[in-house]
C-alpha cells in the first residue's frame, strides 16, 4: 500500500529551529510536496522536491532523499505565526497526490 | 501561479438536498482535482475532473453522490448530492500544471460546508 508517516505534533520555541520529517512509500514517484495550512483555511504551497538534495527558500528548505523515502522540512528562525499544520505529499506514478495525515508545530514564545 | 476562487465560501444545508459548488481558475491548467477535508484530518482527494469526460473517482467515492462537470480548462462543478450530516466538510478545487520545469500545486479557498 502507500503509505506517508510523519510525527502528528510538535513543538518549539519561537526563534529557533525546527525539522519535520517525512518518510514515504508509493507505487512510483514523480516529486514531494510541502504544505502549510492554518486551521480553517487552505493549505499552502510551501515547496516541491524532484531530485535529491536540499532546497531552501528564504527561512524554509526542503530536503529529499528518493533512495531513503526520506524528506524534511526545516523552519529556521521561527515565529509565532508559523504555529500550523505541515503537510508531506507525494506524487505517485499517476500522478496522484498521496497525503501525510500532517504534523501540528506549536510555537511557544 | 493560478488564482483559484470557489463558490460558495460557505453553506449550512439540510440533510436530503444537493449543492453545487463552483472552481474558476484564472488561466488553463492540465489538471484539475476536488479533496474534502473533514474536521481535524488530512485532505483526501474525492476525484479528478476531466475535461470533456468523466470525473476519474477514488475507492470510496462514487459518481451519483459527487457528480462532477468540467466543460472546459478553467472551470469545473462538484455536486454534494442528498447530502448528511457526515458530508459536513471543507472541499477544496485544486489545480496542477505539468511542465519541464516541474509540478506546482495550487488550492482555492475551499468551501465550508455544514448539514443540518
Amino acid at each position: 500500500g502507500q503509505n506517508i508517516d510523519q510525527p502528528t505534533e510538535m513543538t518549539a520555541t519561537e526563534g529557533a529551529i525546527v525539522q519535520i520529517n517525512c518518510t514515504y512509500q508509493t507505487s512510483g514517484f514523480n516529486g514531494l510536496f510541502w504544505y502549510q495550512q492554518h486551521a480553517g483555511e487552505a493549505p499552502t504551497f510551501l515547496s516541491y522536491n524532484v531530485l535529491d538534495g536540499l532546497e531552501e527558500k528564504g527561512r524554509f528548505s526542503s530536503f529529499l532523499s528518493r533512495s531513503k523515502g526520506y524528506s524534511y522540512l526545516l523552519l529556521k528562525e521561527l515565529q509565532m505565526k508559523d504555529s500550523a499544520s505541515y503537510l508531506c505529499a507525494v506524487t505517485d506514478s499517476n500522478y496522484q497526490l498521496i497525503w501525510g495525515a500532517g504534523t501540528k508545530l506549536i510555537i511557544k514564545p | 501561479s493560478a488564482v483559484i476562487s470557489q463558490k460558495p465560501s460557505r453553506d449550512i444545508c439540510q440533510r436530503g438536498t444537493s449543492l453545487t459548488i463552483q472552481c474558476q481558475v484564472d488561466s488553463q491548467v492540465t489538471m484539475m482535482f476536488w479533496y474534502r477535508q473533514q474536521p481535524g484530518q488530512s485532505l483526501t482527494l474525492i476525484a479528478t475532473a476531466n475535461q470533456g469526460s468523466e470525473a476519474t473517482y477514488e475507492s470510496g467515492f462514487v459518481i451519483d453522490k459527487f457528480p462532477i462537470s468540467r466543460p472546459n480548462l478553467t472551470f469545473s462543478t462538484l455536486t454534494v448530492s442528498n447530502m448528511s450530516p457526515e458530508d459536513s466538510s471543507i472541499y477544496l478545487c485544486s489545480t496542477l500544471n505539468r511542465d519541464p520545469g516541474g509540478n506546482e500545486q495550487f488550492f482555492g479557498p475551499g468551501t465550508r460546508l455544514t448539514v443540518l
